[in-house]
Order: C-alpha cells, then structure tokens, then sequence
C-alpha cells in the first residue's frame, strides 16, 4: 500500500538532547513537509523540500534540522536549541505541481520533553 | 503572503442536521487550490474535498460540499446529514498553483473543532 510513515508515534526527549523524527513515503512525491500541531495554533510549518538535496525553511526553523538525501525520506532533528519542543508533529508529502496537489499526512509523532 | 483564517474555533451541529463552516484567505495570486482537511480525535489528517480556483463550479463529495467565492477570499464547507463520525477538528488550507514555486507549501488555518450532538 502507498502511504507516508512516521516513527515512533510517541517520543520521549530528555532537556539537552537532541532527537530525530523519521518520515518515509513510498508515493513517488516530489514535495515534503514537516509542521508542529499546538493547541490553538493550527499546523506551522518548519520545514519543506521540494526536490532531493534542497529544502527551505518554513515559519518555525529555529532549533530544527532536516536532510532530504533520498526522495522516499525527509527526517527532522529536533536540536536543544528549541526551547519547547513539546508538540505534535506531523510529516506529509504531495506532487510538486499539476491537479493531484494534495498533501498526504502520516499518523504523527507525540514528543514529549521529560 | 498568503494567509488563512478560520474565524470559528468550535461549533456544534445536531445530528442529521447540516453545518457550515467558514473559512477566508488572503492572496494576490489567482491560481491556487484550496482544501479542507480533517483530523478526528486519532490525529490523522484526511483530506475532505478540494477546490481549484480557475473552475467556478463548487466542488462537492457525497455529504461534503463548498461554497468557493473566488472575489471574496472565502472557502466555506457545507457539511449535510451530519453523523457523529464527523466530529473533528476541520483545517482550511491553501497553496499556490505556480509550479516550481516558492510557495507551494500548503498553508493552514487554525482549525474548527466541530461536534456532533446525537
């Protein structure tokens, strides 16, 4: 089945460490993104690749990294430089262009600061 | 930049019976699409329905319809015989039809929750 995966679905993070989110899809998209979910604050996003090799920033980059060295993968590095990592985070994938532009979402990961 | 707003945080509707929810944007753009997202309680994003801007027929799906008023900037959707697998937390999203663009990323809305009243 084509889909987008997302791993772990839950996260624990100890102050200071740096942890990684991992985001496969097998849909042959182009495009991925990363957004946090907070309460009330609807999705941000934090960063986006629209092809391998490249990606920008989006509203909320500080204290995060990305790597999108293959087109399946699209993994985000939550540094100790983010100050309240706690959230939501939701990865997804779409075409670049053309009719078929809608994102496809994997089930999220729940990080959680201990 | 393109913005959206969704000015109803919460809304309820009674089973069977039809709700609408709005949503604007702002843009300079005039191609772009448009989409309403779903996220029941177990937090996976469904797409509901999209709308394209160059087509001025509304989109629907099954229970599921728009009102896509293109000179206004608003994107309301019209949900019909409400059932309480509709309870959820509704995104209103936008992005931009320009390809190769910088702004191809989708943009969201803040979200409104909606319950369903047996």
């Amino acid at each position: 089945d084509g889909g987008i995966t997302q791993s772990p679905k839950y996260l624990f993070r100890k102050e200071g460490q740096n942890v990684t989110l991992s985001c496969e899809q097998n849909l042959n998209h182009d495009a991925m993104y990363w957004y946090r979910q907070d309460p009330g604050q609807g999705l941000r996003l934090i960063y986006y690749s629209q092809i391998v090799n490249d990606f920008q920033k989006g509203d909320i980059a500080e204290g995060y990294s990305v790597s999108r060295e293959k087109k399946e993968s699209f993994p985000l590095t939550v540094t100790s430089a983010q100050k309240n990592p706690t959230a939501f985070y939701l990865c997804a994938s779409s075409n670049r262009q053309g009719v078929n532009t809608e994102a496809f979402f994997g089930q999220g990961t729940r990080l959680t600061v201990v | 930049a393109q913005t959206v707003t969704q000015s109803q945080p919460e809304m309820s509707v009674q089973e069977a019976e039809t709700v609408t929810l709005s949503c604007t944007y702002d843009t300079s753009e005039s191609d772009y699409y448009l989409f309403w997202y779903k996220q029941p309680p177990s937090r996976q994003m469904i797409l509901v329905i999209r709308q394209e801007a160059y087509k001025q027929q509304n989109a629907t799906e099954n229970r599921f319809s728009v009102n896509f008023q293109k000179a206004a900037k608003s994107f309301s959707l019209k949900i019909s015989d409400s059932q309480l697998g509709d309870a959820a937390m509704y995104f209103c999203a936008y992005r931009s039809a320009i390809p190769s663009g910088a702004t191809n990323k989708l943009i969201f809305g803040t979200g409104t929750l909606l319950a369903v009243q047996p």
